[in-house]
């Protein structure tokens, strides 16, 4: 089946340090990809859709220039924090449909956890 | 908002018993879909249901849609310890996925 790897699996790191997040399709091309930021027992709230080869596109009140969004490959997009501070600390997820479509299910990594301190 | 509403927020059964989570949403949709959520981990797909389809099986998991009342269920029969996750509704619209808080189910051995 298809497979959605996310790394690193949990960044515990100083107030200040930018840190990124590489989300890979392992056996299948996804032209988009999406991030997620989610809070303890809350749901996933979309961030941003990843395009390979442009621009993402930021849900509304998401700071682009603090998560920065890299679709450089068919099958790698990355999530930088920029100068995290302790209320960026949350449970990171990326996903990716197999296929064009993006109604199609989700293929999700197992998440990041970001501790800043 | 594109976004499903569980509904219970929680919910606990004994093992062998059913378990009938529901959503609901408010704008039209292409499908709808299921993700299941262990504690820490990524989501894991559970069951698509198209706009025009009202029913759908997969192993121990029902999903109904009603699009007229803009609602979907979801029943697991003869529940499992293992079935202990939070499960989320995702209507679709075609491009993004709008998730919902979740039903978080504890299934009692």
């Amino acid at each position: 089946g298809a497979v959605v790897s996310q790394h690193p699996s949990r960044v515990i790191c100083k107030s200040g340090t930018s840190v990124k997040i590489e989300c890979r399709s392992l056996d299948f091309q996804a032209t988009t990809m999406f991030w997620y930021r989610q809070f303890p027992k809350q749901s996933l709230m979309l961030m941003a859709t990843s395009n390979e080869g442009s621009k993402a596109t930021y849900e509304q009140g998401v700071e682009k220039d603090k998560f920065l969004i890299n679709h450089a490959s068919l099958t790698l997009s990355t999530l930088t924090v920029t100068s995290a501070h302790p209320e960026d600390s949350s449970f990171y997820i990326c996903s990716a449909p197999k296929g064009a479509a993006t109604d199609q299910p989700q293929h999700f990594g197992d998440g990041t956890r970001l501790s800043i301190l | 908002s594109q976004q499903g509403e569980e509904d219970p927020q929680a919910l606990s059964i004994q093992e062998g018993e059913n378990a009938t989570m529901n959503c609901s949403y408010k704008t039209s949709i292409n499908n709808l879909q299921w993700y299941r959520q262990n504690s820490g981990r990524g989501l894991v797909h559970l069951i698509l249901i198209r706009s025009n389809e009202r029913e759908k099986h997969s192993g121990r998991l029902r999903v109904t849609l009603d699009t007229s009342k803009k609602s979907s269920s979801l029943l697991i029969t003869a529940s499992r310890a293992a079935d202990t996750a939070s499960y989320f509704c995702a209507p679709n619209t075609g491009n993004q996925f709008y998730f919902g808080t979740g039903t978080s189910l504890t299934v009692i051995p």
